[in-house]
């Protein structure tokens, strides 16, 4: 089955740039999406399809995928952006698959 | 916009079957191919796993290793779809999320999830 590998933590200063890693075999062949979670809430879509976003997320907000890792982007960080951070495919069976989650942490 | 509620059980029994529905509002199940129709669980302090899905036509993809436990369905006239796993153990405690995919663009992201229900397995 497909695998998708991510940091277990990051760390990032306010006004600073985080990113965040995903990695698959060949995943640049597949379009990647990004999904920003908030303690006790659910997850909410801020990047598909590599790079583009959904209506209200903001624009600090980037993706990009090529070979074997993607990557998502946050500029600017703002406390508001501590959270988790899941990406997620459709592997060649059309199975869903989600990275293990990254633990964002504003300092 | 689409709102999705989960609604079912939060305590189940070790082997015994889970069964949670999803009311969609806002948009008809079946206003069209543009979706599918998906659930994700949670467990505590874990990451996310796909349980599977089902189409506007109603075929289904699960999870393999899921496969030989999990059931979706979809009920159109009602605006709902529904899980249902058997066999649950301790394994399978998680927060439950219904989740709507969108076929609209190349890669079919999750673009609306349900607040999702809590499911204990315990006697």
């Amino acid at each position: 089955s497909y695998v998708l590998t991510q940091p277990p933590s990051e760390s990032v200063a306010p006004g600073k740039t985080a990113r965040i890693t995903c990695g698959g075999n060949n995943i640049g062949s597949k379009r990647v999406h990004w999904y920003q979670q908030k303690p006790g809430q659910a997850p909410v879509l801020v990047v598909y399809d590599d790079s583009d976003r959904p209506s209200g997320i903001p624009e600090r907000f980037s993706g990009a995928n090529s070979v074997n890792t993607a990557t998502l982007t946050i500029s600017r960080v703002e406390a508001g952006d501590e959270a988790d951070y899941y990406c997620h495919v459709w592997d060649n069976g059309g199975d869903g698959v989600f990275g293990g989650g990254t633990k964002l942490t504003v300092l | 916009q689409v709102q999705l509620q989960e609604s079912g059980p939060r305590l189940v029994k070790p082997s015994g079957t889970l069964s949670l529905t999803c009311d969609v509002s806002g948009d008809s199940i079946s206003s069209g191919n543009w979706w599918s129709w998906t659930w994700v669980r949670q467990p505590p302090g874990k990451g996310l796993e796909w349980i599977g899905e089902i189409s506007h036509s109603g075929s289904t993809n699960y999870n393999p290793s899921l496969k030989s436990r999990v059931t979706i369905s979809v009920d159109k006239s009602k605006d709902q779809f529904s899980l249902r796993l058997i066999s649950m153990t301790a394994a399978d405690t998680a927060v439950y999320y219904c989740a709507r995919v969108s076929l609209t663009y190349g890669g079919n992201p999750v673009d609306s999830w349900g607040q999702g229900t809590l499911v204990t397995v315990s006697s």
